[in-house]
C-alpha cells in the first residue's frame, strides 16, 4: 500500500497565475481533506471532498476550488495566486477513522 | 528536507529521558485528539489519539492525558530517543457533530540531544 501520495513535490508559480495540485488517497480510503500549512504554523482545514462533493470549508476565499473523481483521487485548483499563497498542501484521507496524510506539495508563489 | 516550523517553541531533552508536550485548545465541543509527529520535510504521522469519554490512553512509549475542566492535552514519550526528534502537533475535532475537519495547535519542536 502506497499510502497517500501527492504531486508534485515542488511547484513555483507567479502572481496572478492558476495551479493544480493532485493527491491519490490510501486503498480503501473515500473521503479527502486538504489542508493548508504555512511555515512555521500547523495545518489549517481548507475543504472535505465525499462521494464527489464538498462537505465541508474552512475559512477559505473562493479562489481555492477542488474536485474529487469516482476513484476517490482528488485536486485542489488555486486561481489568482498571491504571494501569501505560498505553503505547504497537505492531503489527508480517511474512511471512517483517523485521518492519514500525505507528504505534501511545496508551493512557492514569486 | 524543508524545515517545518523555524520559530516554534522548543523543547530539549537528553536521549533516554522522559518528554512531555503540552496543548491547549480552545473549542468545548471538541470530543476528539489527536497527536501528530511531522519530520522535516513530511506530512505529519498520528502519533495517538483520545475522545473526550477518557483522561488517558496509553501507546507503544506514549501517552496522552486529556483535561477537559481546563481544555489541556498531554503527550508524554518515554525513554526518548534521537529518532524522537521532530515537530509536534496537537489537532481536535468534533466527532459527535460529523465535522471531521481537524483544528491544529502551532506545534512543539522536541530535539533530542544523544
Amino acid at each position: 500500500d502506497a499510502g497517500v501520495t501527492q504531486s508534485p513535490t515542488h511547484l513555483i508559480k507567479t502572481r496572478g497565475q492558476q495551479v493544480t495540485l493532485r493527491c491519490s488517497p490510501k486503498s480503501g480510503h473515500d473521503t479527502v481533506s486538504w489542508y493548508q500549512q504555512a511555515l512555521g504554523q500547523g495545518p489549517q482545514f481548507i475543504f472535505q471532498y465525499y462521494e464527489e462533493e464538498e462537505r465541508q470549508r474552512g475559512n477559505f476565499p473562493d479562489r481555492f476550488s477542488g474536485h474529487q473523481f469516482p476513484n476517490y483521487s482528488s485536486e485542489l485548483n488555486v486561481n489568482a495566486l498571491l504571494l501569501g499563497d505560498s505553503a505547504l498542501y497537505l492531503c489527508a484521507s480517511s474512511f471512517i477513522g483517523e485521518q492519514y496524510f500525505g507528504p505534501g506539495t511545496r508551493l512557492t508563489v514569486t | 528536507g524543508e524545515s517545518v516550523g523555524l520559530h516554534l517553541p522548543t523543547l530539549s531533552v537528553q536521549e533516554g529521558d522522559n518528554s512531555i508536550i503540552n496543548c491547549a485548545y480552545s473549542n468545548s465541543a471538541s470530543d476528539y485528539f489527536i497527536w501528530y509527529k511531522q519530520e522535516s520535510g513530511k506530512g505529519p504521522q498520528f502519533i495517538i489519539d483520545i475522545r473526550s469519554n477518557m483522561d488517558k490512553r496509553q501507546g507503544q512509549r506514549v501517552t496522552v492525558l486529556l483535561n477537559k475542566t481546563v481544555k489541556h492535552l498531554s503527550l508524554q514519550i518515554a525513554a526518548t530517543q534521537p529518532g524522537d526528534s521532530a515537530v509536534y502537533f496537537c489537532a481536535e475535532d468534533e466527532m459527535d457533530t460529523g465535522r471531521r475537519a481537524l483544528t491544529f495547535g502551532s506545534g512543539t519542536r522536541l530535539q533530542v540531544q544523544p
